[in-house]
Parts: structure tokens; C-alpha cells; sequence
């Protein structure tokens, strides 16, 4: 199954909402969808699984939703710590990720 | 505390071969997936294979089969991933990562780059 996220990028300022998307080339099950983040030198932090589950630790301000083939990460109001590349991933008897959607500061 | 530590940064030339590791611990490392995900220099993330250490059931991405080899050791609770021979497109950073509920990656390791050049 291949992921496709648009934008590649996402430039905002601060406190903006932001909409990243993610599609499917194939139905996904909504079990089986998660959103990461990474920053500079670090390693990929699990944001979101099952599509809608916020990880431990993850903020409020991020929320995941849909279905089948179109799933997105909205973050509310972006914080300063929020700048970074987001990728989605599947499970659907292997695993891909998308190619990333970098958030950047306006 | 659940962490995936990964052996440090290597430094081989073309033709060479490699093992690097990933040390769990926190957790029962049999009863989780580990995959193994490799990160060319500013690219993305790219699946390229996984370990059930229960019964070392290994799965391949179609892209990196044959080219890599997963495997692991209970009684140390440590995943590898080596190569026979290296070329200078293998430069990248890996990292490992458990697989969690939903298939998700829950834990990474902090990565482990490999530099390959004569």
C-alpha cells in the first residue's frame, strides 16, 4: 500500500491551524494508521495510532480522523515545538509510511 | 522504563560487511514485533523489514529483500540487521522500533548511522 501526504510543505506561523493529509492507495483499516513526528536529530515520535488515539504524552492540540483511503492530522493552534515533519503509516499485512510533510515556520 | 538501544555509529568501505544491534529492554522483547527502518540523508522513513522474536518470524519489504538479514536473540533480548556487502547507497541512518498496538511503532531506538566510503 503506498501513503501519499500532501502538502510536502506546510508553512503557518504560530497558533495557526494546520491540515495534513495522508492517502491511501488501497483501503486501510482505521486500526492500522499512525502519524509520527520527527524532529532535527531525532529520532520518529509516535503521535497518533489507530487513526484517532493520541500516544501518551501527545498534546490535545493534535487530533487524527478518517477512513478507507483519506486520513488527516490536524494540529489546532501550532506551538513553537510543533515545527518538524509529520509522516503517516500503515499496517495492512506490511507496513509503509508516507513521504513526510515538513510544518514550517511563516 | 521500555527503550531500544542501538549499537553506534559505523564507518565501512564498499564490499564489507556489517551487523549493527538493537538492545530492548523494559519489556518482554518476545512478545513484540522490532522492525527496522532505514532514513537516507535527508529523506524519509523507509519500512525494511521486521522480527517477531517469539518464534523469529521475519517479515521483508519487497525493496530491501535479499539485499539485508534480520534476526535476533532471545536470550539477550537484541534484534540485528547486517548486510554481506555494502555499497555507498546503504549510507544512512537505521533505526529499530517496536511494534506496538495497532501495528504502530511505539518505542524507537535513538538510530545508528552507518557511512559507507572508500
Amino acid at each position: 500500500i503506498v501513503l501519499t501526504q500532501s502538502p510536502d510543505t506546510l508553512s503557518l506561523s504560530p497558533g495557526e491551524r494546520a491540515t495534513l493529509s495522508c492517502r491511501a492507495s488501497q483501503s486501510v483499516s482505521v486500526r492500522y494508521l499512525a502519524w509520527y513526528q520527527q524532529k532535527p536529530g531525532q529520532a520518529p515520535r509516535l503521535l497518533i495510532s489507530a487513526t484517532s488515539n493520541r500516544a501518551t504524552g501527545t498534546p490535545d492540540r493534535f487530533s487524527g480522523s478518517g477512513s478507507e483511503t483519506d486520513f488527516t492530522l490536524t494540529i489546532s493552534r501550532l506551538e513553537p515545538e510543533d515545527f518538524a515533519i509529520y509522516y503517516c503509516q500503515q499496517y495492512g499485512g506490511s507496513w509503509s509510511f508516507g513521504q513526510g510533510t515538513k510544518v514550517d515556520i511563516k | 522504563e521500555v527503550q531500544l538501544v542501538q549499537s553506534g555509529a559505523e564507518v565501512k568501505k564498499p564490499g564489507e560487511s556489517l551487523k549493527i544491534s538493537c538492545k530492548a529492554s523494559g519489556y518482554s522483547f518476545s512478545d513484540y514485533w522490532v522492525a527496522w527502518v532505514r532514513q537516507l540523508p535527508g529523506k524519509g522513513l523507509e519500512w525494511m523489514g521486521i522480527i517477531y522474536p517469539g518464534d523469529s518470524d521475519i517479515k521483508y519489504s519487497p525493496s530491501f529483500q535479499g539485499l539485508i538479514t534480520i534476526s535476533g536473540d532471545r536470550s539477550i533480548n537484541t534484534a540485528y540487521l547486517q548486510w554481506r556487502s555494502l555499497k555507498a547507497s546503504d549510507t544512512a541512518m537505521y533505526y529499530c522500533a517496536r511494534a506496538g498496538l495497532g501495528a504502530s511503532f511505539d518505542v524507537w531506538g535513538q538510530g545508528t548511522v552507518v557511512t559507507v566510503s572508500s
